[in-house]
């Protein structure tokens, strides 16, 4: 039971570059999630999905996108990368949608030159 | 507006000196508090779960309490193990983090 997968770990970027974090889960989790946390701040939540083929937007979705077409992969796509999107970014799961308790990633640090 | 404020940002502890960390809200409808613990290069792991005033919870040298406006993560007599960033993260009708407070304990 490897928990929630995340790929890769580390990753440098030039500006404007396209790229897609890979999540997967295990658990059969049906709420999935992705973060950014940037130093001095609190996780921010980017998009979430409620389930396969339901996505929305967090607090901070510019720039970003996603899709759930299956129940254990949750993909996060930059599709121009800018230096402001430099963070290290979680993907996280739980089985109802709205509690706190949450299973996370290991994270992936990513570096827009 | 910051809705979730954790005191101080660091801490340095001796091994064995018990000490306090602050967690205060502002939501409204507080609908659960919620204690992770986060090691360098890790993700965060989820500790506690507190839903009302006077609930607490506790796991070896951690203890969580909940006020109306506040929690803390009390740390009894802690080990070196111990070192590491504790979030709190409230919710009502979203999730918000708090920046954290890192823990060093020194043997």
């Amino acid at each position: 039971n490897a928990g929630v997968t995340q790929t890769p770990k580390f990753q440098v970027l030039k500006t404007g570059q396209s790229m897609t974090l890979q999540c997967a889960q295990d658990m059969n989790h049906e709420y999935m999630s992705w973060y950014r946390q940037d130093p001095g701040m609190g996780l921010r939540l980017i998009h979430y999905s409620v389930g396969a083929g339901i996505t929305d937007q967090g607090e901070v979705p510019n720039g970003y996108n996603v899709s759930r077409s299956t129940t254990e992969d949750f993909p996060l796509r930059l599709l121009s990368a800018a230096p402001s999107q430099t963070s290290v970014y979680f993907c996280a799961s739980s089985p109802p949608r709205g509690t706190g308790e949450l299973f996370f990633g290991e994270g992936s640090r990513l570096t827009v030159l | 507006e910051d809705q979730v404020t954790q005191s101080p940002e660091a801490l340095r502890l001796q091994e064995g000196e018990s000490s306090s960390l602050n967690c205060s809200y502002t939501v409204s409808g507080l609908r659960g508090l919620f204690w992770y613990r986060q090691d360098p290069g890790k993700g965060p792991e989820f500790l506690f779960t507190l839903y009302s005033a006077g609930e607490e919870k506790e796991k070896e040298r951690l203890k969580a309490t909940l006020t109306k406006k506040e929690s803390f993560l009390h740390i009894t007599a802690p080990k070196p193990e111990d070192s590491a960033t504790y979030l709190c993260a409230v919710r009502d009708y979203k999730l918000s983090f708090g920046a954290g407070t890192t823990v060093t304990v020194r043997a």
